[in-house]
């Protein structure tokens, strides 16, 4: 099974914070993702990667950076947090883009709280 | 860029009630679309997808979706829920070509009633 793991379950940080949010999958996937998902907004897409060292923002990239120095791990990053930021933010893996389009496999999310 | 309505924002059923969610997307190409399930406290998973071929696909938990073309509709069917369906189903779609992320529908949070 494709196991996609993410680093804390729930965080509490200041406004100002820098944050880091942790990736990792285990299924040797090329593509990750982060979202972030709002009651009433579904999940939104805040920045891909499609091979290590490249990324491309998605819809909302504004506060956001990331960055995937392993093919494995895949890093959000906020740079100074803001009480806006406050969702709970998803990381996905899904492998190559092919023909067959393959599904994402989720992590279990971290639910960010900015204080 | 593609978008996608999920126009139930909260449904409530009782057991074995038949289910169908709406789902309608905009987009001018040929389009993978999928119906992914989150149950209470756990991870966001795959309940069934279409690339090509039969418009009528079956997931699990004995879920089905038809693929209209002609509407740009992928709607999600079930013909008895059970309590333990409750749970917040989201439609997403992504193109053929282009960039391949998800976009999501808002998504639909079924309540089923024992």
């Amino acid at each position: 099974d494709v196991k996609v793991t993410q680093s804390s379950r729930y965080l509490v940080k200041r406004t100002g914070e820098k944050v880091f949010l942790e990736c990792v999958q285990d299924m040797d996937h090329e593509n990750m993702f982060w979202y972030r998902q709002d009651p009433g907004l579904g999940l939104r897409l805040i920045y891909f990667s499609y091979d290590v060292k490249m990324k491309e923002k998605g819809d909302i990239p504004e506060g956001y950076s990331v960055s995937r120095e392993k093919k494995e791990r895949f890093s959000l990053i906020l740079e100074s947090a803001s009480t806006n930021q406050t969702s709970m933010y998803l990381c996905a893996s899904s492998p190559p883009y092919s023909s067959s389009y393959n599904e994402q496999f989720f992590g279990p999310g971290t639910r960010l709280t900015v204080l | 860029a593609q978008s996608v309505s999920q126009h139930n924002h909260h449904v409530i059923l009782s057991e074995a009630a038949s289910l169908e969610l709406g789902c309608n997307y905009s987009y001018g190409g040929t389009v993978n679309l999928f119906w992914y399930v989150q149950y209470p406290g756990q991870h966001l998973q795959l309940l069934l997808k279409y690339f090509s071929g039969d418009p009528l696909v079956k997931g699990i938990k004995g879920f089905e979706a038809e693929f209209i073309k002609s509407k740009f509709s992928f709607n999600l069917r079930k013909p008895s829920v059970q309590w333990s369906d409750t749970a917040e189903y989201f439609c997403a779609v992504t193109p053929h070509t282009g960039r391949r992320a998800l976009t999501f529908g808002s998504g639909t949070r079924l309540q089923v009633q024992p």
